[in-house]
């Protein structure tokens, strides 16, 4: 079965920083990858997902994700965070064929005034 | 559109007992997923339904059951509750075309306690 591995549990960071969120896969076929944010007590959003073609994906307030099929990994970017983007991060992965979704640990970002 | 939605928020259930927790959407969504959320290990898939009358088991389905007799709801229950089952729950469902094909539209969570 796919799994997936998200490199850091938390990361800090400032106000107005870059950001990357870690995220590697692995699957022996074709996956569609997947992003989502979960703001404290609530349920998951969707950020972002790559399902086929450009391997640079936009999302929701402002972040992206590069695919790269060679290193199976599905990083996470933002070029400068807000205070609101304080929250939990999940990288998610499917095969083309199953229904089954497999979600990494999560990201715990804090972000610092 | 109300999305999707769970009932309850909050559950305190003694070891033994037994509950079932319900989902809703209102999407027309073919798939249904229930998940469990745990501290450092993200979410874990138990059953999912791919349609009315249909279920199948995930990663994590021992301890529980779940029935989808409806297209738009789709029921978790626990016969004996134990303190290994204390979790967050969430709801999940699919659409199968469109813009958000292969999106996954998430509930608010289901707060259960095991004691």
């Amino acid at each position: 079965a796919q799994s997936v591995t998200q490199l850091d549990s938390q990361v800090p960071v400032f106000e107005e920083a870059p950001v990357e969120l870690r995220c590697n896969y692995s699957s022996s076929v074709s996956v569609y990858l997947f992003w989502y944010v979960q703001y404290p007590n609530q349920g998951l959003q969707l950020l972002l997902k790559y399902l086929s073609g450009s391997t640079l994906v936009k999302g929701i307030n402002g972040f992206e994700a590069e695919f790269n099929k060679s290193q199976t990994s599905f990083h996470l970017r933002k070029p400068s965070v807000h205070i609101s983007d304080t929250a939990e991060y999940f990288c998610a992965v499917t095969l083309y064929n199953n229904n089954d979704m497999r979600f990494g640990a999560g990201t715990r970002l804090t972000v610092k005034p | 559109n109300a999305g999707v939605t769970q009932t309850p928020k909050f559950r305190v259930l003694k070891t033994g007992q037994s509950m079932t927790l319900l989902c809703a959407q209102d999407m027309n969504h073919e798939y249904m997923y229930w998940y469990r959320q745990d501290p450092g290990m993200g979410l874990r898939l138990i059953h999912y339904s791919v349609g009315e009358g249909t279920t199948a088991k995930g990663e994590v389905p021992d301890g529980y059951n779940v029935s989808r007799l409806k297209k738009q709801n789709f029921l978790l229950g626990l016969e004996s509750a134990a303190p290994s089952q204390t979790s967050v729950y969430f709801c999940a469902s699919k659409g199968v075309s469109g813009k958000a094909y292969n999106e996954q539209f998430f509930g608010p969570g289901t707060r259960l306690t095991v004691l």
